[in-house]
């Protein structure tokens, strides 16, 4: 199957500082990627849909200017939290839709736990 | 949009017994419906997955069945093991690049 890798897998950060975190499909072209932020013992919240060469959708709720978040490329998008804060510390997963008849199937990056001090 | 309800929250079983978690979708729309397996700190995992043209389909221990009439569909593991704990996820979608939309999870807790 596809395989999707997220780097850093966990990253510890002071307050106020910017954080990136990378998704790459290593055997795959990514047309759309997806982030999501998992709080504990709960469900993948969708934060926004990445899509190669265009802008980002976010869901509502989620502020585009707090998480800026670019597709540079079929195999890359970047999730950024800028200006982090405590209230920001929690699991990030990206993943990434599989193509031809994976189409359907969303493979999933190892995560990024993020604690902002 | 897609409102997916997953029940229940925590399912707590002995060894060699079975775990039934139960999703219901509100989008009659949808037609493709994955399940996916999360142990504690990792990626999740597709286990099985189901569309809407098939009412079960199985996998070793594994099977899932959808009712599209009532628009529900449920994951059964057979002969549970301590490796199956897991948080479980099931979801729904229109397939295709679709985006799923998540049930809240079951934390499986299966005892030796």
């Amino acid at each position: 199957g596809a395989v999707v890798s997220q780097h850093p897998s966990r990253v510890i950060c002071k307050s106020g500082t910017s954080v990136k975190i990378e998704c790459r499909s290593l055997d795959f072209q990514a047309t759309t990627m997806f982030w999501y932020r998992q709080f504990p013992k709960q469900s993948l919240m969708l934060m926004a849909t990445s899509n190669e060469g265009s802008k980002a959708t976010y869901e509502q709720g989620v502020e585009k200017d707090k998480f800026l978040i670019n597709h540079a490329s079929l195999t890359l998008s970047t999730l950024t939290v800028t200006s982090a804060h405590p209230e920001d510390s929690s699991f990030y997963i990206c993943s990434a839709s599989g193509t031809g008849r994976d189409k359907n199937i969303q493979y999933f990056g190892a995560g990024t736990r993020l604690s902002v001090l | 949009g897609e409102n997916v309800e997953q029940h229940p929250s925590t399912l707590s079983v002995q060894e060699g017994d079975s775990a039934v978690i139960k999703c219901t979708y509100s989008d009659s729309a949808s037609n493709y419906f994955p399940w996916y397996k999360q142990e504690l700190g990792k990626r999740p995992q597709l286990i099985i997955d189901i569309r809407s043209n098939v009412g079960e389909k199985k996998d070793q221990r594994i099977a899932v069945t959808l009712n599209k009439t009532a628009k529900h569909f449920s994951l059964h593991i057979t002969e549970t093991q301590p490796e199956d704990s897991a948080v479980y996820f099931c979801a729904a979608s229109l397939g295709g690049s679709y985006i799923p939309t998540f049930g809240r999870g079951t934390s499986l807790i299966v005892h030796p």
